[in-house]
C-alpha cells in the first residue's frame, strides 16, 4: 500500500469546517483513498472513500486532487463529538486489508 | 441491520490461560478481519478470513495465536497461554466482499487484560 502522511494533530472550533489533509504522493492508479476515525477507545468508524472523483456522504466530503497525490477530508460543521483520530488509508485494488498509520488527532473545541 | 458484534467486550485472563474472542460479522458479510491495538499504539492488522478460509495471516504472531471463521457461527480469535504483552484491544471488521471499493465496518472491540 502507498504510504500516507498526515499532520499529527489539528484543532477546530465547534461549528466550523474541519479540513484534514493527507499526502499520498506514491499512490498508483488502482489504489483507493479511505478515511476512518476512531473516537477514544471505540472501534474505527468508516467515513468515506474514493478513487478519482470527489465524494460526499452524510458524514463528510472527500476532495482528491487531480494528480491524486493528496486528498482532504472535510467535516462541514464540526461538533464536539467529532473529536477523534482520523486515519487516511490508501488501499490497493484487489487487496482487502487496511493498513492504519498514526492518523491525525482532531480536537474540536467549544 | 445489526453492526459487527464482538464479545465479550471485556475479558480478564490469568497468565497461561486461553482467551477466545468472538466476532459476528454484519449480515451478508463473508469477509472478516482482525486487528490488535496495544495501549497507546495504532491498529495493527492480524488476519483476514473468508468463510472456512484464511486468506492472509501475515500479521499473526507465529505462536499461540490462531483464527477461524467456520461455515456457521462467528469468527474466533484464539490466544493460547496468554502473557501480559497480549493485553490489548482486539477489533474485528467485516465486509461483504474483498473487492476494492467496498468498505469494512468495525466492531466495538474486545479488551483483553492479562493479569
Amino acid at each position: 500500500d502507498a504510504k500516507t502522511t498526515q499532520p499529527t494533530s489539528m484543532d477546530c472550533a465547534e461549528g466550523r469546517a474541519a479540513n484534514l489533509p493527507c499526502n499520498h504522493s506514491t499512490i498508483s492508479g488502482n489504489e483507493y483513498v479511505y478515511w476512518y476515525r476512531q473516537i477514544h477507545s471505540q472501534g474505527p468508524q468508516y467515513i468515506i472513500h474514493g478513487l478519482k472523483n470527489n465524494e460526499t456522504n452524510e458524514m463528510a466530503s472527500l476532495i482528491i486532487t487531480e494528480d491524486r497525490k493528496s486528498s482532504t477530508l472535510i467535516l462541514p460543521h464540526a461538533t464536539l463529538r467529532d473529536t477523534a483520530v482520523y486515519y487516511c488509508i490508501v488501499r490497493t485494488r484487489g487487496y482487502s486489508t487496511l493498513t492504519f498509520g498514526k492518523g491525525t488527532m482532531l480536537l474540536v473545541s467549544p | 441491520n445489526a453492526g459487527v458484534m464482538q464479545n465479550p467486550r471485556h475479558l480478564v485472563r490469568r497468565r497461561g490461560q486461553e482467551a477466545r474472542l468472538r466476532c459476528s460479522p454484519m449480515k451478508g458479510h463473508s469477509h472478516v478481519y482482525w486487528y490488535r491495538q496495544l495501549p497507546e499504539e495504532g491498529l495493527k492488522f492480524m488476519v483476514y478470513l473468508q468463510k472456512e478460509n484464511i486468506i492472509d495471516e501475515s500479521g499473526m504472531p507465529k505462536e499461540r495465536f490462531s483464527a477461524e471463521f467456520p461455515k456457521e457461527g462467528p469468527s474466533i480469535l484464539r490466544i493460547q497461554q496468554v502473557v501480559r504483552g497480549d493485553s490489548a484491544a482486539y477489533f474485528c471488521a467485516s465486509s461483504p466482499t474483498g473487492v476494492e471499493g467496498t468498505e469494512a465496518f468495525f466492531g466495538q472491540g474486545t479488551r483483553l487484560t492479562v493479569v
